[in-house]
């Protein structure tokens, strides 16, 4: 069964340091990776997604993705935390020819320390 | 409007009690989606609407849970009997295309969170 796992439940970093969040997913083709960042309280935002071409992908907020194929990986990053990134974040896949339905993974919260 | 709508925001339900939940997709939008997220969990995708078509109930966790979309636009998730595992934050999406994987995306709203006691 396909399957999304983020590793690490809980990340802290102090507040201009840079993050890595982690992100594997198990399915046989290339699916569709999304990267969603949720405040209490709120909905899903779209931090940003890959489908298809440079395997490096910009988002919103300074965030910036890389897929690894080799890896089956799509880790997030950002060079400088701020303390409003304090959130969680949801690593996603949905499958091609299928429906679009998004399987996510369980998420990591992040912290920020000032 | 300018984003996905749900109603209510919190709904607090007797265990045995049915409860209906509300979702304003953005006007327009083509599919629309249904997740449950857990406690700590990621969301779960429990349903999909393409138009008033739903062409995919596999995540529905039991004959309890229905959904409808009768006009293609407003979409109602309906508990029946709840139970207390039924607790969760249930969250709609909508998107332009058909499947959400395209350009357009998807546009989540705020969610409603269930509480059974």
């Amino acid at each position: 069964a396909q399957s999304v796992t983020q590793p690490d439940i809980h990340i802290t970093v102090s507040e201009g340091a840079s993050l890595e969040l982690r992100c594997n997913y198990s399915y046989g083709a290339t699916p569709y990776l999304f990267w969603y960042v949720q405040s209490p309280g709120q909905g899903l935002q779209l931090l940003l997604k890959y489908f298809s071409g440079d395997t490096l992908v910009q988002g919103i907020k300074g965030f910036e993705a890389e897929f690894k194929r080799s890896q089956s990986s799509f880790n997030l990053r950002k060079p400088s935390v701020h303390w409003s990134d304090a959130a969680e974040y949801f690593c996603a896949v949905a499958l091609s020819g299928n429906t679009g339905k998004l399987i996510f993974g369980q998420g990591t919260t992040l912290q920020v320390k000032p | 409007g300018a984003g996905v709508s749900q109603s209510p925001r919190y709904k607090v339900a007797k265990r045995g009690q049915d409860v209906a939940l509300r979702c304003d997709p953005i006007s327009g939008h083509v599919s629309l989606f249904w997740y449950q997220q857990a406690l700590g969990q990621g969301p779960e995708f429990l349903t999909y609407f393409q138009n008033e078509a739903q062409l995919d109930k596999s995540g529905l966790p039991s004959d309890r849970f229905f959904a409808e979309r009768p006009e293609g636009s407003v979409s109602t998730l309906k508990i029946q009997r709840t139970q207390q595992e039924d607790s969760a934050v249930y969250l709609c999406a909508s998107s332009l295309s058909k499947t959400g994987t395209g350009d357009y995306g998807y546009t989540f709203g705020s969610g409603t969170r269930l509480t059974v006691v």
